[in-house]
């Protein structure tokens, strides 16, 4: 079952333009990884952040947390036309056993 | 290094076979782990091995069955398809020094006719 729901479930920009997904989940947790995934591809770890964590950051990727509210967000910056993909947040507690959100579909516009 | 390698890649298969998905984690990774992904309930957990026993089983019929070799290499057995059995299937790995940050395969497609 998914752990939660990612909002916008798709999003359109314009190449250097930022875009920011978020993604809320039901239960506690260890530890919050974001995923790309292109279309038919396999998934692409970005960046994990602890539940101690409130923010991360990897290059043009920017991750927050919030644990009282159970959501986190992803920021990309300037974004580039090879960002278009899905995203995905992914939750673990205790057990090596991610539990996704339902994605978001990135498309930015050259 | 090699990342998480799966094969085949794609396949079709006829209601009522059975089918064999093959992974090889990265070098080094104990933790090997299968999802299955579909439209309709996107992302989900199916098993977990690490050195060659389950440790998380997921919502799944007993169809679905795993194992893991002494080398970690892992694979998956669907039996008596069913078309919803259509989908992408995943295998990930992790490391026992940073089991958190789990790396995926590109994935195998089945479709199920």
């Amino acid at each position: 079952s998914q752990q939660g729901e990612e909002d916008p479930q798709a999003l359109s920009i314009q190449e250097g333009e930022n875009a920011t997904m978020n993604c809320s989940y039901k239960t506690s947790i260890n530890n919050l990884q974001w995923y790309r995934q292109n279309s038919g591809r396999g998934l692409v770890h970005l960046i994990l952040i602890r539940s101690n964590e409130r923010e991360k950051h990897s290059g043009r990727l920017r991750v927050t947390l919030d644990t009282s509210k159970k959501s986190s967000s992803l920021l990309i910056t300037a974004s580039r036309a090879a960002d278009t993909a899905s995203y995905f947040c992914a939750t673990s507690g205790s057990a090596r056993q991610l539990t996704f959100g339902s994605g978001t579909q990135l498309t930015v516009l050259p | 290094k090699a990342g998480v390698t799966q094969t085949p890649r794609y396949l079709i298969k006829t209601r009522g076979q059975q089918v064999t998905l093959s992974c090889s984690p990265i070098s080094g990774h104990r933790s090997v782990s299968w999802y299955q992904q579909t439209p309709g309930q996107g992302l989900q957990f199916l098993f977990e091995y690490f050195s060659e026993t389950q440790r998380n089983k997921g919502n799944f019929p007993g169809r679905f069955s795993g194992r893991q070799f002494s080398n970690s290499r892992s694979e998956m057995n669907v039996s008596t398809l069913e078309l919803g059995d259509s989908a992408l299937y995943l295998c990930a790995s992790s490391s026992d020094r940073d089991g958190n940050t789990i790396y995926f395969g590109e994935g195998s497609w089945l479709t199920v006719v």
